[in-house]
C-alpha cells in the first residue's frame, strides 16, 4: 500500500453544479478525516470517520456538504450547488487508532468553482 | 477553542544555516502536537509528532521540542538545504467527546537559498 490516494487531483466547476471527492485510506487505517485548505491557511477538519461511523462534524460542514464511508473503506465527500466560496484543497487523511493516532494525509484534490 | 499561531509566517535563509520555528497554542489541554511539511500544491507529509508527556522528539536534522504548560512548540531544523524550502506546519492535537482532532497553524513558509 503506497499510502492514502485521492481522485480527482484537480477539479473546476460552475457555480451550482454538484462535485464528488474520493479518497480510499491506508488499508489497514480504521479513521479517517476531510479538512479543508485556503489559500495560505492551514487545514481546518470538516468531519471524521472511524470505520463507517460519521463520529464528528464541524461547523463548517453546511447542509450542502455530506460524506460518507459506507463500508469503512473508502470516503466521499458530496457538495451540492458548489459556491465560489468552496474553492479549496480538501484533503483526506487517515490513521490506525493507536495512543500515537499519527495521520498520513493524501495529496488532495483543489476545487476551483467559477 | 484551540487556536495555534506560527510565527514567523516566512523565512529565508542561507543554505547551511540552523534555524528554528515556532508555535504557540492557547489550550494546554492537549494530547499531542505534530509538525508536517507541506510542498506547494500538495498534501502534507508528517515529520515528527509529539505526545504530551514528552518533551522532545529527533528525526536526522530535525529536532521538536514541546512546553505543554506555556503552550509552546519548536521546530529547529540543523544545516539547512535547498530540499528544506516548503511550509511547515504545527498542529495540535486534541481529544474531544471520544474523537481526535487536529488544529493547524498557518504554517511557516521556509526559504532555503543555495
Amino acid at each position: 500500500d503506497t499510502g492514502v490516494s485521492q481522485d480527482p487531483r484537480h477539479k473546476i466547476t460552475k457555480r451550482g453544479q454538484n462535485v464528488t471527492f474520493r479518497c480510499d485510506p491506508i488499508s489497514e487505517h480504521n479513521r479517517l478525516y476531510w479538512y479543508r485548505q485556503t489559500l495560505g491557511q492551514g487545514p481546518e477538519f470538516l468531519t471524521y470517520f472511524q470505520n463507517e461511523a460519521q463520529l464528528e462534524k464541524s461547523r463548517l460542514l453546511s447542509d450542502r456538504f455530506s460524506a460518507e464511508r459506507p463500508k469503512g473503506s473508502f470516503s466521499t465527500l458530496e457538495i451540492q450547488r458548489t459556491e465560489q466560496g468552496d474553492s479549496a484543497m480538501y484533503l483526506c487523511a487517515s490513521s490506525q487508532f493507536s495512543q500515537q493516532e499519527t495521520q498520513y494525509f493524501g495529496p488532495g484534490t483543489r476545487l476551483l468553482v467559477l | 477553542k484551540q487556536e495555534v499561531t506560527q510565527i514567523p509566517a516566512a523565512l529565508s535563509v542561507p543554505e547551511g544555516e540552523n534555524l528554528v520555528l515556532n508555535c504557540s497554542f492557547t489550550d494546554s489541554a492537549i494530547y499531542n502536537l505534530q509538525w508536517f511539511r507541506q510542498d506547494p500544491g500538495k498534501g502534507l507529509t508528517s515529520l515528527l509528532l509529539i505526545q504530551s508527556s514528552q518533551r522532545e522528539q529527533t528525526s536526522g536534522r530535525l529536532n521538536a521540542s514541546l512546553d505543554k504548560s506555556s503552550g509552546r512548540s519548536t521546530l529547529y531544523i540543523a544545516a539547512s538545504q535547498p530540499g528544506d524550502s516548503a511550509t511547515y506546519l504545527c498542529a495540535v492535537g486534541t481529544i474531544g467527546a471520544g474523537s481526535y482532532q487536529l488544529t493547524f497553524g498557518k504554517g511557516t513558509k521556509l526559504s532555503v537559498i543555495p
